[in-house]
């Protein structure tokens, strides 16, 4: 069965610092993609990055980085340069393709605190 | 500018009462989706739709009901069914590709007084 897993309820990084958000997946799938969404505390969710699990190079936005380790089934999220705006809860989530239907599952989610 | 809108932001429900949560997007995408979010909780499919007068049941569909009659519309009435209701609801929708995130709306928090 499909499981999104984030082990770290809570994090805290000082401003202008690079942060690294774990998360780890279960499929049997062999296509699926792996997507990360913040979530500020007016409650909206954004789509940040997107890694496929057959893309080869990891993904890139700006100041974010998806660390894609498909043996360990591992899709952690690295925030370089962390900015005081980028306190927010932070989901890691997955679809699986030939599930259909673009569903979606995810991760319980990480609280990210940067410091001044 | 083309997005997602949810209303109302907050709702407050008595028992025994049917509300609907409303979504309406103007982004052209064909699917819509309804997830709930309990505190240090991640997201829960309630209810999804492909296209119009099409929808299927997500992980928690019981005590919710939904309706697509329109692209742009997909409404979601909370029934008296549903036995713990309070919760934070966001409605998202996608163009009909893999590699897209959802886009969301900005929710509605409903709570049972």
């Amino acid at each position: 069965a499909q499981k999104i897993t984030q082990t770290q309820p809570g994090m805290f990084v000082q401003e202008k610092e690079a942060v690294t958000l774990d998360c780890t997946y279960d499929t049997s799938d062999p296509s699926y993609g792996l997507f990360w969404y913040k979530q500020p505390s007016s409650g909206e969710m954004i789509f940040l990055i997107y890694q496929g699990s057959y893309d080869q190079q990891n993904a890139t936005e700006g100041r974010y980085s998806l660390n894609f380790q498909k043996a360990r089934k591992s899709a952690n999220l690295v925030i370089s340069a962390s900015q005081l705006g980028d306190s927010a809860m932070y989901f890691c989530a997955m679809r699986e393709v030939n599930t259909g239907g673009f569903k979606t599952i995810f991760g319980a989610g990480t609280r990210l605190f940067v410091k001044a | 500018d083309g997005g997602i809108t949810q209303s109302p932001k907050y709702l407050f429900r008595k028992e025994g009462q049917n509300v609907t949560l409303s979504c309406e997007q103007n982004l052209n995408h064909d699917a819509m989706y309804w997830y709930r979010q309990d505190p240090g909780q991640g997201l829960r499919l309630i209810y999804y739709s492909q296209i119009v007068n099409d929808f299927q049941k997500g992980d928690i569909a019981e005590g919710y009901s939904v309706s697509r009659e329109k692209k742009e519309s997909f409404p979601l009435t909370v029934t008296s069914a549903q036995k713990n209701p309070t919760a934070f609801y966001l409605c998202a929708s996608i163009p009909g590709q893999d590699n897209y995130g959802y886009t969301f709306g900005s929710g509605t928090r409903l709570t049972v007084v």
